[in-house]
């Protein structure tokens, strides 16, 4: 059983950059979900994706999009960059019947300078 | 989602067994109980899940009193691989799949 994985694993972009963060599902499931955690925060919801459509979201400006593939990977885009869009970004996989066990990547540290 | 209070931070020793509680005054009639746990760097690791009265697996045990205002997160004989922040989260996601973290609980076990 493959389990969630994130690429890159650190990124360094400026402010008004686009930044496009990458997860593999683990084998099995069809949700997608990814968080923002900011340092010393527990992580913020920001949408799910389910059959390659967004299933709900967080709390985050439209800049924040995201895609799933029909293979259930998925992209985070993070459009126009701001300081404070400095986080580990991180990647969940679940079944839609069982929404509470979210089984996590290791995520994408990514600066904005 | 219930919101959660649990203690900042504990400290531990070796091979004792430590409780965490998080309180959920506001829990709903169909709201399970969630905990994960994070290491630096890593993502949350799902733990442990349960409703009411006491939960088990290889990990950890969840005990739930009557009326579910509070739940009971215990890790028997911890070692200092055990370090880790928990969260106690409460309510159920539904379809949304939102996961409501608060701060959690940095647990430092030292030798």
């Amino acid at each position: 059983e493959t389990g969630v994985t994130q690429s890159p694993t650190h990124l360094i972009k400026t402010r008004g950059q686009q930044v496009t963060l990458r997860c593999s599902s683990q084998s099995g499931h069809n949700t997608v979900s990814w968080y923002q955690q900011a340092l010393g925060q527990g992580p913020q919801f920001i949408f799910q994706y389910y059959r390659e459509e967004e299933n709900g979201r967080g709390n985050f400006p439209p800049r924040f999009s995201g895609l799933q593939f029909p293979n259930y990977s998925s992209e985070l885009n993070v459009n126009a960059l701001e300081l404070d869009d400095s986080a580990l970004y991180l990647c969940a996989s679940s079944l839609l019947a069982e929404p509470d066990t979210q089984y996590f990547g290791p995520g994408t540290r990514l600066t904005v300078l | 989602l219930a919101k959660t209070t649990q203690p900042i931070s504990m400290d531990s020793y070796e091979g004792q067994e430590v409780n965490i509680t998080c309180s959920h005054n506001n829990i709903a009639t169909n709201d399970y109980i969630t905990w994960y746990q994070q290491f630096p760097s890593q993502g949350p690791r799902f733990i442990i899940q349960g409703y009411k009265t006491k939960v088990t697996n290889e990990v950890a045990s969840l005990f739930i009193p009557a009326d579910r205002k509070s739940s009971t997160l215990s890790l028997p004989r911890v070692s200092l691989s055990d370090t880790a922040v928990y969260y106690c989260l409460v309510g159920w996601s539904g379809n949304t799949g939102k996961l409501i973290f608060g701060q959690g609980t940095t647990l430092q076990v030292k030798p």
